[in-house]
This record gives structure tokens, C-alpha cells and sequence, in this order.
């Protein structure tokens, strides 16, 4: 099983550019999140999906907006980039709200100039 | 505000030696995790932890939960090279009938040989 896959790896914007990160699980979860780790700071909920055909804010949604396209793929997506999101963006799925740990996707660096 | 604090920040330590890193939080959960993250990787489940006085042991690795303290820790017995990474906290607490994990901001633990 390939587990929690995101795309792309690594990207650079110039401010005002837009891009949708890209996230898919085969682990049959029902539960889909998007974070953002800055150094220093421990991870941050942006988003997440608790089931599919809903989503709901975390933390700091401002700048962003998802999609759960389906049970499989969650969407991420920065309309008009700026530099304060610079960050390493991480997806997570569990099997639903009221199930235990988390399970993470390899990250995409995005630097945005 | 919920806060989930981790100390110390930083370790450095030599091989052979025992630490002991700890997980404050401010709010009633009694669902704990924690991850490990190594540079430029993703975040990896080390042990939840689900019960007051709950305690998990997985090599030189020990976590322990109290509840009424609202405190976990996270014991290094004889630490050893291949432990250096980034170790996080985090506390599932219920918002709008869904459980979301609050992360503390990491504790960097570099082990000397």
C-alpha cells in the first residue's frame, strides 16, 4: 500500500501565483486533513474533511481552500500565494474523527518569493 | 486557549544517558499520541496513548499518560545515536463533534556519540 501520496514534492511560486497540492490515501479513511509545519511551531491544522462531501476550518484557514473530491483525494489550494505561506504542507488521514492516529503523507516545500 | 507545550525545545545529550521530554496540555483529553520526525521527513506514530496511566514501552523509548495532570512524558533510557530526530506531542480534543489533534512544537534531540 502506498499509504497517504502528495503531489508535487517540492514548489516554487512568485506572490499572486495560484496552485492546488494534490492528496490521495489507500487506506480506505474516512478522515482527511491538511497541516502546515513552520520551524519552531509544531504542526497547524488549515483544513479537514471528516468525511466525505464535508470540510470543515482548522486553525488557520486564511489564504486557503479544499476540496474532498472524493473518499480518496483531498485537494489543497492557495488562490493567490504569498510569501507568508512558505511552509512544508503535510495531508494526514484517519480512519474517521473518533479513531486514534494519524498518518501522514511525505510533505510538499512550498516557497513562495 | 488550548495549548499543548512540550520541553525542553532542544536536547543535546550524550550516548549512554536517559532524558526524560514532557507533554503539558490545557484542556480535558484523554487520547495522546507521539510522533517522531526526522530531517526533510514526515512524522511517524511512536505510541498512543489512551487512558490515564497508560504506558507504552518500544525499545529504548517509554511514553506514560496522566490525565488529572494533563501531562505525558516521553522517557530515553540509554539513548543511542539513531534516536536523534524531532519528537511531538499531541492531544486529540473534541471540536464540533469531531476530534482534530493539537500538536505541541516539537522537542530536537540530538544524541552524541
Amino acid at each position: 500500500n502506498a499509504g497517504v501520496t502528495q503531489t508535487p514534492k517540492f514548489q516554487v511560486l512568485k506572490t499572486g501565483q495560484s496552485m492546488t497540492l494534490q492528496c490521495a490515501q489507500d487506506m480506505n479513511h474516512n478522515s482527511m486533513y491538511w497541516y502546515r509545519q513552520d520551524p519552531g511551531m509544531g504542526l497547524r491544522l488549515i483544513y479537514y474533511s471528516a468525511s466525505e462531501g464535508t470540510t470543515d476550518k482548522g486553525e488557520v484557514p486564511n489564504g486557503y481552500n479544499v476540496s474532498r473530491l472524493n473518499k480518496r483525494e483531498f485537494s489543497l489550494r492557495l488562490e493567490s500565494a504569498a510569501p507568508s505561506q512558505t511552509s512544508v504542507y503535510f495531508c494526514a488521514s484517519r480512519q474517521g474523527t473518533d479513531s486514534y492516529e494519524q498518518y501522514f503523507g511525505p510533505g510538499t516545500r512550498l516557497t513562495v518569493t | 486557549e488550548l495549548k499543548v507545550e512540550q520541553n525542553p525545545l532542544f536536547l543535546s545529550m550524550q550516548e549512554g544517558k536517559n532524558y526524560t521530554i514532557y507533554c503539558n496540555y490545557s484542556t480535558t483529553s484523554d487520547r495522546l499520541y507521539w510522533y517522531r520526525q526526522d530531517p526533510g521527513k514526515s512524522l511517524e506514530s511512536l505510541f498512543v496513548l489512551l487512558s490515564n496511566g497508560a504506558v507504552k514501552q518500544e525499545g529504548r523509548l517509554m511514553a506514560s499518560l496522566d490525565t488529572k495532570a494533563r501531562l505525558s512524558t516521553l522517557h530515553i533510557t540509554a539513548a543511542v545515536h539513531d534516536l536523534s530526530a524531532t519528537y511531538f506531542c499531541a492531544v486529540d480534543i473534541t471540536m464540533d463533534s469531531n476530534y482534530q489533534l493539537i500538536w505541541g512544537a516539537g522537542t530536537k534531540l540530538i544524541i552524541k556519540p
